[in-house]
C-alpha cells in the first residue's frame, strides 16, 4: 500500500524565493498534518486539516507560511518569501477521522535548505 | 563553533538485551499516546499506541506501559536487534487529533 508521498525530497533555494512542498495523503485518510523538524525545536505541528478544511493553524510561524488542501488527495505548504531560518525537514502526515484516536502516518519528508 | 540544539538522551544496549525507553508527558487530560521510531532520512514510523483506559498494550516484541498517576509512558523492546537503532518519540494527543511530540531518545544497539 502506498504511504504518504511527499515531494520534493530535497529542495535547495536562495532566500527570497518561493518554496512549495507537496503531499499526497494515504487514500481514505481525511485528516492531514504538516510538521517541521529541526535540531533546535524538534518536531512541531504547523497546521492540520480535517476533510480538506484547516482546523488549527496556530503552529504556522508567520504569514510567509500558507497551506492549502484543494482536495482529499493533495495538499501544499508554501513559504513566500523563504528565509534561511526556514531550513528544516518538513513532514506531512495523514490519519483517519478526528475523534477516533487513530495514529498519524508520516511521509519521508522534504529536506529544505534556504541559502 | 559549538552547535546548539536539543540534547537527546541516548540508550545503548547490547544486541539481544531488552530496551526500555521512557517518556514523561505533560497533560493529565491526554487520552491517547503513540510511540514512533525514526530512522535517519525517514519520517517517524508508527510502532504502537495506547488509550488512557489501558495501562499496558503489547505488540510484536514491543510493550507500552502507561502510568497516568505520574504521567509516564514507557516502551519496552524485547531482544533488541541492530535494526532497532533509531530515535524513538512518544506523542500525546492533546485533543482534536493534535499530537505533541517529546524530544526523542536515541537507541543504539551494539553487536
Amino acid at each position: 500500500d502506498a504511504g504518504v508521498i511527499q515531494s520534493p525530497r530535497h529542495e535547495v533555494t536562495e532566500m527570497g524565493q518561493e518554496v512549495t512542498l507537496r503531499c499526497k495523503p494515504i487514500s481514505g485518510h481525511n485528516s492531514l498534518f504538516w510538521y517541521r523538524q529541526t535540531m533546535m525545536r524538534g518536531l512541531e505541528l504547523l497546521i492540520y486539516f480535517n476533510n480538506n478544511v484547516p482546523i488549527d493553524d496556530s503552529g504556522m510561524p508567520e504569514d510567509r507560511f500558507s497551506a492549502k488542501m484543494p482536495n482529499a488527495s493533495f495538499s501544499t505548504l508554501k513559504i513566500q518569501p523563504s528565509e534561511p531560518r526556514d531550513s528544516a525537514v518538513y513532514f506531512c502526515a495523514s490519519s483517519l477521522a478526528q475523534g477516533l484516536n487513530q495514529p498519524q502516518h508520516f511521509g519521508d519528508g522534504t529536506r529544505l535548505s534556504i541559502l | 563553533g559549538e552547535s546548539v540544539g536539543l540534547h537527546l538522551p541516548t540508550l545503548s544496549v547490547q544486541e539481544g538485551d531488552n530496551s526500555i525507553i521512557n517518556c514523561a508527558y505533560s497533560n493529565s487530560a491526554s487520552d491517547y499516546f503513540i510511540w514512533y521510531k525514526q530512522e535517519s532520512g525517514k519520517g517517524p514510523q508508527f510502532i504502537i499506541d495506547i488509550r488512557s483506559n489501558m495501562d499496558k498494550r503489547q505488540g510484536q516484541r514491543v510493550t507500552v506501559l502507561l502510568n497516568k498517576t505520574v504521567k509516564h509512558l514507557s516502551l519496552q523492546i524485547a531482544a533488541t536487534q541492530p535494526g532497532d537503532s533509531a530515535v524513538y518519540f512518544c506523542a500525546e494527543n492533546m485533543g482534536g487529533n493534535k499530537l505533541v511530540f517529546g524530544a526523542g531518545t536515541i537507541l543504539r544497539v551494539k553487536s
